[in-house]
């Protein structure tokens, strides 16, 4: 079973707005991390949020973390075109932590 | 600085060959993995390397794969004989330590015939 599950699977959104995208995980973990992936290329690393940590900014990213939910949510504030991209969520686990275990990922697309 | 670099980007391959997927890590990193994507499975964790040491290779599919680290700079992953199941984008991805970022190369995309 997926470690980490993003909510929605597809979103699509006009420029400008807000997109928010969830991520539910089942275990405990040391940290977690959002990545983006561009059609054909490979991963890049946003932001990381310890577990002992609720928020954290990094730009237009804002990330949430709730480990009594075991869940973490990630915004992105007025959204562009260039935002356009697949979005992961992946999770460091307290054993094994230097593994991250990645979920399937949102498809986001910003309509201009 | 240049970031993890990959080779071949594109391999096509036929059925039964052998295929040689390379790998140079960013420098002073001592964490690299291997990851396949694919469409229905998603992105998988094949084996990852902390100091050249093989540490978790329990996503490895089966005994056609097999992944090297002979020194910090270079990896690669094997698969003999290829199969088109094998058809996938193979990542690699280092890392400076335990509980941060991973940086991930452009990959290779393989296809099996």
């Amino acid at each position: 079973s997926q470690q980490g599950e993003e909510d929605p699977q597809a979103l699509s959104i006009q420029e400008g707005e807000n997109a928010t995208m969830n991520c539910s995980y089942k275990t405990s973990i040391n940290n977690l991390q959002w990545y983006r992936q561009n059609s054909g290329r490979g991963l890049v690393h946003l932001i990381l949020i310890r577990s002992n940590e609720r928020e954290k900014h990094s730009g237009r990213l804002r990330v949430t973390l709730d480990t009594s939910k075991k869940s973490s949510s990630l915004l992105i504030t007025a959204s562009r075109a260039a935002d356009t991209a697949s979005y992961f969520c992946a999770t460091g686990l307290i054993q094994g932590a230097q593994k991250l275990v990645f979920g399937q990922g949102t498809r986001l697309t910003i309509n201009p | 600085d240049a970031g993890v670099i990959q080779s071949p980007r594109h391999e096509v391959t036929e059925m039964g060959q052998e295929v040689t997927l390379r790998c140079k890590p960013i420098s002073g990193h001592n964490s690299l993995f291997w990851y396949r994507q694919t469409m229905m499975r998603g992105l998988e964790l094949l084996i990852y390397f902390n100091n050249n040491v093989p540490i978790d290779d329990s996503g490895m599919p089966e005994d056609r794969f097999s992944a090297k680290m002979p020194n910090a700079s270079f990896s690669t992953l094997k698969i003999q004989p290829s199969e088109p199941r094998d058809s996938a984008v193979y990542f690699c991805a280092s890392s400076w330590a335990h509980g941060y970022e991973q940086y991930f190369g452009p990959g290779t995309r393989l296809t099996v015939t």
